[in-house]
């Protein structure tokens, strides 16, 4: 069965700090998916990125980058530069290619990110 | 920018009683999706719906709830008899297409208070 853990309930940060959210997955299938979403206090799930199981290049978005390893099976987001706005509560999520052609999103139970000024 | 919107945000109901929670997902996706949120917890998967059936559910998903899509905007949650525990955040998703590499698009959620 899949599984995400994000081992990290909640960190506090100073803004302007660097900080890495750690995601650690388990899967038996050789193709799927990681995603992180931001939830915001106001409560709605904004998706952040998409990575596949091949590709194992890490990406950099502004103050985001994602380092994927899949020798660890460990999808890690890092904020450089923390600010305010980026307090909210970060899920990583995994999905899989089901038999039936359909597939779920499995999450993980968030790290709440708590940046003071 | 297109995007899935929910109705009501908050809704709170007696416990016992029927509530509709209500999803209009974007237009051209075809593959509908109802996940829970209990309070400080994770998001868990409840249901997706294609094709105007089920198609796959979670433990969670028993027979007091169902999905259908009325009238083929609406896509919509009813929980029967709610019960205390049944009080979350209740998140409607879409996507254009079932590859599993595609971004499930969220509504703003729906907060469901039992009391």
């Amino acid at each position: 069965a899949q599984k995400v853990t994000q081992a990290q309930t909640e960190i506090s940060v100073v803004e302007k700090e660097d900080v890495t959210l750690d995601c650690v997955y388990e899967t038996r299938d050789t193709t799927y998916y990681l995603f992180w979403y931001k939830q915001p206090p106001s409560g709605e799930l904004v998706f952040l990125i998409r990575r596949n199981s091949f590709d194992e290049q890490n990406e950099i978005s502004g103050r985001y980058s994602w380092n994927f390893q899949k020798s660890t099976s460990s999808f890690n987001f890092t904020i450089t530069a923390s600010q305010v706005v980026d307090s909210a509560v970060y899920f990583c999520a995994l999905s899989e290619a089901r038999g039936s052609g359909y597939s779920t999103l499995t999450f993980g139970k968030g790290t709440m990110l708590l940046v003071s000024p | 920018e297109p995007e899935v919107t929910q109705t009501p945000s908050h809704q709170v109901t007696q416990m016992g009683q029927e509530v509709i929670l209500r999803c209009v997902p974007i237009s051209n996706h075809l593959y509908f999706y109802w996940y829970r949120q209990i309070l400080g917890q994770k998001v868990e998967f409840l249901v997706s719906f294609y094709n105007n059936e089920i198609s796959e559910k979670s433990e969670i998903f028993d027979d007091q709830f169902s999905v259908e899509r009325p009238d083929g905007s609406n896509f919509t949650l009813k929980i029967r008899s709610t019960k205390l525990e049944d009080s979350a955040m209740y998140f409607c998703a879409s996507r254009e297409f079932s590859q599993p590499d595609t971004e499930a698009f969220f509504g703003q959620g729906t907060r469901l208070t039992v009391v």
